[in-house]
């Protein structure tokens, strides 16, 4: 079974613009999980979407969102991207919501 | 709000050393308590987890016991190997709370032959 992957791996920004990151769950998980990780503040939970529906929301600015579709693949946006979102965003999926998460190996966003 | 922390490293250990790392939580109520491991350049991995007060975790060496009366879920191997080598992250989850995880710091485990 394939495990999550997340696409890009890398990717480099300036400020002001904004960011689309791609989370593909394993196959037959529902619910998905975006992590903020980071050397200042370590891992972060920005939110959670189950069947389509956003079901927990971390403490992140509006400029975070996400969305996941009906074949519950994910994406997280960036808007107006400051220095400070420069860091590794993992992905998690599973079968339910509550169940034991499975990390893909992140998106290293860097912001110039 | 819920917290974990975890003890403070970096940790440097010798091959067949004995591992503690230790780890606190604070949360209201029953949460499951979990150890994750990054290696380099990739995610996090559940290493393993326990549900319930008295519950012992455990896989591939390591083990782990869910302790309430000192809020504690410490993690041990009886005998590191090299490439036991990533950072440990201690997590805490709760039912009302679904996929959301808090973690703790990190702690970076290097291990010399």
């Amino acid at each position: 079974k394939a495990g999550v992957t997340q696409t890009p791996r890398y990717l480099i920004k300036t400020r002001g613009q904004q960011v689309t990151l791609s989370c593909s769950p394993i196959s037959g998980h529902r619910s998905v999980s975006w992590y903020q990780q980071t050397p200042g503040q370590g891992l972060q939970f920005l939110f959670e979407y189950f069947s389509e529906t956003q079901r927990n929301k971390g403490n992140f600015p509006g400029r975070f969102s996400g969305r996941q579709f009906s074949n519950s693949r994910s994406e997280m946006n960036v808007s107006t991207l400051e220095l400070g979102d420069s860091a590794l965003y993992l992905c998690a999926s599973s079968s339910v919501t509550g169940t034991p998460l499975h990390f893909g190996n992140g998106t290293r966003l860097t912001v110039t | 709000g819920d917290s974990v922390t975890q003890m403070e490293g970096p940790v440097t250990l010798s091959e067949e050393a004995f591992l503690t790392i230790n780890c606190t939580y604070t949360a209201t109520g029953y949460p499951s308590l979990f150890w994750y491991v990054q290696y380099p350049g990739e995610g996090l991995q559940l290493l393993l987890k326990a549900t319930k007060a008295d519950d012992k975790g455990s896989n591939k060496g390591f083990e782990a016991t869910y302790r309430k009366e000192t809020t504690s879920f410490h993690l041990e191997k009886g005998s590191v190997q090299v490439s036991d080598s990533a950072v440990y992250f201690c997590a805490l989850s709760k039912e009302t709370s679904g996929s959301r995880l808090t973690f703790g710091e990190g702690t970076q485990l290097t291990v010399n032959p």
